[in-house]
């Protein structure tokens, strides 16, 4: 079955580029039907959807992170990866990757998730 | 867009069953049958347990059931175990973005 594991930078300094990838394994993202996405989930709070990424470059963002996440795709690495720009403390969060079999309907496999924390 | 409504907190004795709901608008929850539900035991990733508001993936236990009434949806859990004990989550598509829920933490007594 599909795997997904997160890989980044634990800690990243305030007004910094947080940078993360999602490896995927048993599944190719280039074979399509399926989106990628990001969803973070801050200390001891609820999930937040970040944006979604099909394998053409097709992407999707949550509103209410202004432009601030960039998501792209390496389909020859089998990977698909998150920027966040200009981080500040209420960036700190554990950061998940997950599939999604079509746009918006649910979220089947996740990865393990990878805290983040901003912090100078 | 501000995240669905569920209650904090939800318990149960082992054996009975338990209803989280999950309140949206007519933008959401109403709009699309496309309502999911993940449980997330602590320090571990959500797992999906409803989606399309009452599909079960397979390997889900028929325990765990869904269904949505206008603008709010509701997860049931029958005969409750003490490995239900945990968080969850519902989510909704919108034509602009996906929304999770507040969260509710279940108690088994």
């Amino acid at each position: 079955q599909v795997q997904l594991q997160e890989s980044g930078p634990g800690l990243v300094k305030p007004s910094q580029t947080l940078s993360l990838t999602c490896t995927v394994s048993s599944g190719s993202i280039s074979s399509g039907g399926y989106y990628w996405s990001w969803i973070r989930q801050h200390p001891g709070e609820g999930l937040e959807w970040i944006g979604y990424i099909y394998y053409s470059g097709i992407t999707y963002y949550n509103p209410s992170l202004k432009s601030r996440a960039t998501i792209s795709v390496d389909t020859s690495k089998n990977q698909f990866s998150l920027k966040v720009s200009s981080v500040t403390a209420a960036d700190t969060a554990v950061y998940y990757c997950a599939r999604v079999p079509a746009r918006g309907t649910r979220f089947d496999y996740w990865g393990q998730g990878t805290l983040v924390t901003v912090s100078s | 867009q501000s995240a669905l409504t569920q209650p904090a907190s939800v318990s149960g004795s082992p054996g009975q069953s338990i209803t989280i709901s999950c309140t949206g608008t007519s933008s959401d929850v109403d709009d699309y049958n496309y309502v999911s539900w993940y449980q997330q035991h602590p320090g571990k990733a959500p797992k999906l347990m409803i989606y399309e508001v009452s599909n079960r993936p397979s390997g889900v236990s028929n325990r765990f059931s869904g269904s949505k009434s206008g603008n709010t949806a509701s997860l049931t859990i029958s005969g409750l175990q003490a490995e239900d004990e945990a968080d969850y989550y519902c989510s909704s598509y919108t034509s602009s973005s996906t929304l999770f829920g507040t969260g509710t933490k279940v108690t088994v007594l």
